[in-house]
C-alpha cells in the first residue's frame, strides 16, 4: 500500500479564495482524521470520520471549514473563504477499525494564505 | 480533557549517547500510546505503538515504556546518531466509546551532534 496520500503538497493562495485539500486513506482503514499543525498550537484534531460518516467536528475552527468523505477512498477539507491565519500544515491520517494498530499519517499539505 | 506534556522541549546530545524522552498524560484511561518522529517540513512517522495492557515496546535502538497508573511514558534511544535528529511526539488515544482520536504532546526537538 502506498500509505495515506495527500494533495497538493504545497498550496499558496490569496486571502478570500477557496482552498480544497485532498486525502486518500489506506485501503481498509475505517477511520480518517484531519489534523492541523501550527507552531503556536501544535497538532490539533479538526474532524474525524468513521466509515465515511463524520463523527466529531468540534475541532473545526469556523464555518469557513468543511470536510467531506464521499466514499471510503477519498476525503476533502475545504476552506472558503481562506484567511492568512489559516496558514498551517494540514495532515490527514487513517486508522483501522478499533485503532489497535495505530495511525498512519500522510505527508501533509503546507497551506500559505497571503 | 486529556493533556499530554513532553519534557524537555529541546535536547542536544553528542553522538553515541543514550537518551530518554519523557511524556506524561493526565487521564490514565488510555487505549494506546504512540510515539512519532517528525523531520523538518515532513509528515509524522510512527515509531512505536504501546497498547494500554503493555509495559513496553522495542524496535531496534528504540524502547518505549508505559506506566499507565502514573500517566507516563518514556522513549529510550540507545547509541544516538546524527540521523536521529528530529522532533519526537507522543500521542495518546482514550478508551471511551469508539473514539480513536489522538491527543498530541508538543514534542521534543532532538539534535544529535556528530
Amino acid at each position: 500500500d502506498a500509505g495515506v496520500i495527500q494533495s497538493p503538497r504545497h498550496e499558496v493562495t490569496e486571502m478570500g479564495q477557496e482552498v480544497t485539500l485532498r486525502c486518500k486513506p489506506i485501503s481498509g482503514h475505517d477511520y480518517l482524521f484531519w489534523y492541523r499543525q501550527t507552531m503556536m498550537r501544535g497538532l490539533e484534531l479538526l474532524i474525524y470520520f468513521n466509515n465515511n460518516v463524520p463523527i466529531d467536528d468540534s475541532g473545526m475552527p469556523e464555518d469557513r471549514f468543511s470536510a467531506k468523505m464521499p466514499n471510503a477512498s477519498f476525503s476533502t477539507l475545504k476552506i472558503q473563504p481562506s484567511e492568512p491565519r489559516d496558514s498551517a500544515v494540514y495532515f490527514c491520517a487513517s486508522s483501522p477499525a478499533g485503532g489497535g494498530y495505530g495511525y498512519t499519517f500522510g505527508s501533509g499539505t503546507r497551506l500559505t494564505v497571503v | 480533557k486529556q493533556e499530554v506534556t513532553q519534557i524537555p522541549a529541546a535536547l542536544s546530545v553528542p553522538e553515541g549517547e543514550n537518551l530518554v524522552l519523557n511524556c506524561s498524560f493526565t487521564d490514565s484511561a488510555i487505549y494506546n500510546l504512540q510515539w512519532f518522529r517528525q523531520d523538518p517540513g515532513k509528515g509524522l512517522t510512527s515509531l512505536l505503538l504501546i497498547q494500554s495492557s503493555q509495559r513496553e515496546q522495542t524496535s531496534g535502538r528504540l524502547n518505549a515504556s508505559l506506566d499507565k497508573s502514573s500517566g507516563r511514558s518514556t522513549l529510550y534511544i540507545a547509541a544516538s546518531q546524527p540521523g536521529d535528529s528530529a522532533t519526537y511526539l507522543c500521542a495518546v488515544s482514550l478508551s471511551s466509546g469508539s473514539a480513536r482520536q489522538l491527543t498530541f504532546g508538543s514534542g521534543t526537538q532532538l539534535t544529535v551532534l556528530p
